[in-house]
């Protein structure tokens, strides 16, 4: 099946600072790729859609500033928290679908944000 | 507003049984219905799809029904194993490009 890639799978850094998280699919061409945010016994939450070649586009309430997303080829996505905070630690998870109408998603294995 | 809700409480069972999970969806009207599994510190496994047109798809010990006028679809584990033991996610799609909006989930662990 296809894969997709995503790393760092955990980052510890300091208040302040920015993270950046890689998502790359594998084997497959994703035009759009998906950034979610899991809090602990929690479900996914979306963050944004990344498009290739275009402006991300985000969830109501999510800071784009805060998280800036890149999509500069068909098989990667990043994700760059900056200015990190404590309330910014989450596991963050990106997927690519199959481009068909109700194609499955495939998922990074996520990252473990700790912000310190 | 528009929500997608699963049983709330995890779900214990004993090993050979058949686990029966509920997705319970409102204010949306999907085409497809999908079904993840997620370990801990993991991102989510697809398992399965349903399409608003099918009732019932099965997969080897797996089993989704999918009742558009319920608004509900179940997941059935039949012959439960411990190794089954994880989270399962009910997605929808709910925009364009694919995009997916997931339930709570469900904490499922089998015993022994």
């Amino acid at each position: 099946g296809a894969v997709v890639s995503q790393h760092p799978s955990w980052v510890i850094c300091k208040s302040g600072t920015s993270v950046k998280i890689e998502c790359r699919s594998l084997d497959f061409q994703a035009t759009t790729m998906f950034w979610y945010r899991q809090f602990p016994k929690q479900s996914l939450m979306l963050m944004a859609t990344s498009n290739e070649g275009s402006k991300a586009t985000y969830e109501q309430g999510v800071e784009k500033d805060k998280f800036l997303i890149n999509h500069a080829s068909l098989t990667l996505s990043t994700l760059t928290v900056t200015s990190a905070h404590p309330e910014d630690s989450s596991f963050y998870i990106c997927s690519a679908p199959l481009d068909r109408a109700g194609g499955e998603a495939f998922f990074g294995q996520g990252t473990r944000l700790t912000v310190v | 507003s528009q929500k997608i809700e699963q049983n709330s409480e995890a779900l214990n069972i004993q090993e050979g049984k058949t686990a029966t999970l509920t997705c319970n969806y409102t204010n949306y009207s999907p085409a497809y219905l999908q079904w993840y599994r997620q370990d801990p510190g993991r991102g989510p496994v697809f398992l399965l799809l349903i399409r608003e047109n099918e009732k019932e798809k099965r997969k080897e010990r797996l089993k989704v029904t999918f009742d558009t006028t319920l608004k509900q679809s179940l997941f059935h584990i039949t012959a439960s194993q411990p190794a089954d033991s994880a989270t399962y996610l009910c997605a929808l799609f709910t925009g364009g490009g694919n995009k997916l909006t997931f339930g709570t989930g469900t904490q499922l662990k089998v015993e022994l």
